[in-house]
């Protein structure tokens, strides 16, 4: 089955710097690739997402990068704010095989003032 | 558009007990998922259904727990009996395509 693996598991940041979250994962076949943002207490929310067919998508101050060769993709958050503030999760489906969601371990995210 | 629904929002329960979670998906969501999240991990998924059918249960305890879609709607998930390691936040979602939509959560505490 698919693994995915997240790096860092915590990240602090100075308010207004980048932050980048880096992903795994295992099964070449994957081809979908979201990235969930879950606030203390809260559910998850999608905020961008990638499909294979794409290297990059960018969307206001996120961003995300695709590498199928080396299976890796990553989230880039710029001139980041306090509200950024929260747990990311990246995932991988195949979705032609059951959308099956495999979730990376997440990221705690801490932008400071 | 209304969003997932999931009650009870919390629950305690004692090791042995039986507790029961259930979610109302976003209308016209032909698929729907339950999720384990244990306290600083990533979700896991139990199990998914597409309409009332059973799409991948192959993480779910089946000795203890089960689920069920009937008319392919609303969804509960049992737990019986309930052991420590079951203390953990479950979620569910459901999806009309990729992207699934995740409920509030139930928090379950097993002491």
């Amino acid at each position: 089955g698919e693994n995915v693996e997240q790096h860092p598991s915590t990240l602090s940041v100075q308010e207004g710097d980048s932050a980048v979250i880096k992903c795994t994962y295992s099964d070449s076949a994957s081809n979908y690739f979201p990235w969930y943002k879950q606030e203390l207490g809260k559910r998850p929310q999608l905020i961008i997402d990638i499909r294979s067919n794409v290297g990059e998508k960018k969307d206001q101050r996120i961003a995300v990068t695709l590498n199928k060769t080396a299976k890796h993709f990553s989230l880039h958050i710029t001139e980041t704010q306090p509200e950024d503030s929260a747990v990311y999760f990246c995932a991988a489906i195949y979705t032609g095989g059951g959308n099956k969601l495999t979730f990376g371990t997440g990221t705690q995210l801490k932008v400071e003032l | 558009e209304a969003g997932v629904a999931q009650s009870p929002r919390y629950k305690i329960i004692e090791k042995r007990q039986s507790v029961a979670f259930w979610c109302n998906p976003i209308s016209g969501h032909a698929t729907l998922y339950w999720y384990q999240q244990i306290l600083g991990q990533g979700p896991k998924l139990l199990i998914q259904f597409q309409n009332n059918g059973v799409v991948d249960d192959s993480q779910l305890p089946k000795d203890r727990f089960s689920a069920e879609r009937l008319k392919g709607v609303d969804s509960t998930l049992k737990i019986q009996p309930a052991k420590l390691e079951d203390s953990a936040v479950y979620l569910c979602a459901s999806s009309l395509a990729d992207e699934q939509f995740f409920g509030p959560g139930t928090r379950l505490t097993v002491l």
